[in-house]
């Protein structure tokens, strides 16, 4: 079967760094997607990777290592408003999407 | 960046009642729509793919005679709750993809609907 495994909730303090790990199972891979949702709200689109490496976008970076079947989220000088949901969702062989349960992030002044 | 409106945003309404929720692509034309649901602290659960000019392909489970989806544009796609009840009051996002052939570009979402049957 198809299988994304997040931690289901981290916390970090406010200015500190924090790092958020998805590992997935899947037939075939097509990319790695990360969304930001805060608590009743729709998901927001954060990154993309398809290549192994690095991706950074301003406070946050996007890691993946396809042998491994490997990714993670960095979120650098974190702000209170980083405290939402991240989701990881990998695109299978048939490019559907795959969605993890989620991570809760709390933000602690 | 790509702009998805999703309307409305919030509904209460009886049993029985049948309710349409739209999703417009107000920057970019999407070939491709997709419908979710998501109940409280659970991730989101996809419900339908539909892609424009033909039927919707649902997910196992989904009952197609009561989430009726219609993507009859470029721009639009409908999804009516038929004949609600309070087990279908859910938080409904769509969300909306320019795919030529099978790109990968990332789904942009609409704000979802919160749907509370009565």
């Amino acid at each position: 079967g198809q299988n994304i495994d997040q931690p289901t909730e981290m916390t970090a303090t406010e200015g500190a760094i924090v790092q958020i790990n998805c590992t997935y199972q899947t037939s075939g891979f097509n990319g790695l997607f990360w969304y930001q949702q805060h608590a009743g709200e729709a998901p927001t689109f954060l990154s993309y990777n398809v290549l192994d490496g690095l991706e950074e976008k301003g406070r946050f970076s996007s890691f993946l290592s396809r042998s491994k079947g490997y990714s993670y989220l960095l979120l650098k000088e974190l702000q209170m408003k980083d405290s939402a949901s991240y989701l990881c969702a990998v695109k299978d062989s048939n490019y559907q999407l795959i969605w993890g349960a989620g991570t809760k992030l709390i933000i602690k002044p | 960046g790509a702009v998805v409106s999703q309307h409305p945003s919030w509904v209460i309404c009886k049993s029985g009642t049948s309710v349409k929720i739209e999703c417009r692509s107000l920057d970019f034309q999407a070939t491709t729509m997709f419908w979710y649901r998501q109940f409280p602290k659970q991730s989101l659960m996809l419900m339908a793919t539909s892609n424009e000019g033909s039927k919707a392909t649902y997910e196992q489970g989904v009952e197609k005679d009561k989430f009726l989806i219609n993507h009859a544009s470029l721009t639009l796609s409908t999804l009516t709750v038929t004949s609600a009840h309070p087990e279908d009051s859910s938080f409904y996002i769509c969300s909306a993809r320019f795919t030529r052939g099978l790109g990968n570009q990332p789904q942009h979402f609409g704000d979802g609907t919160r749907l509370s049957i009565l």
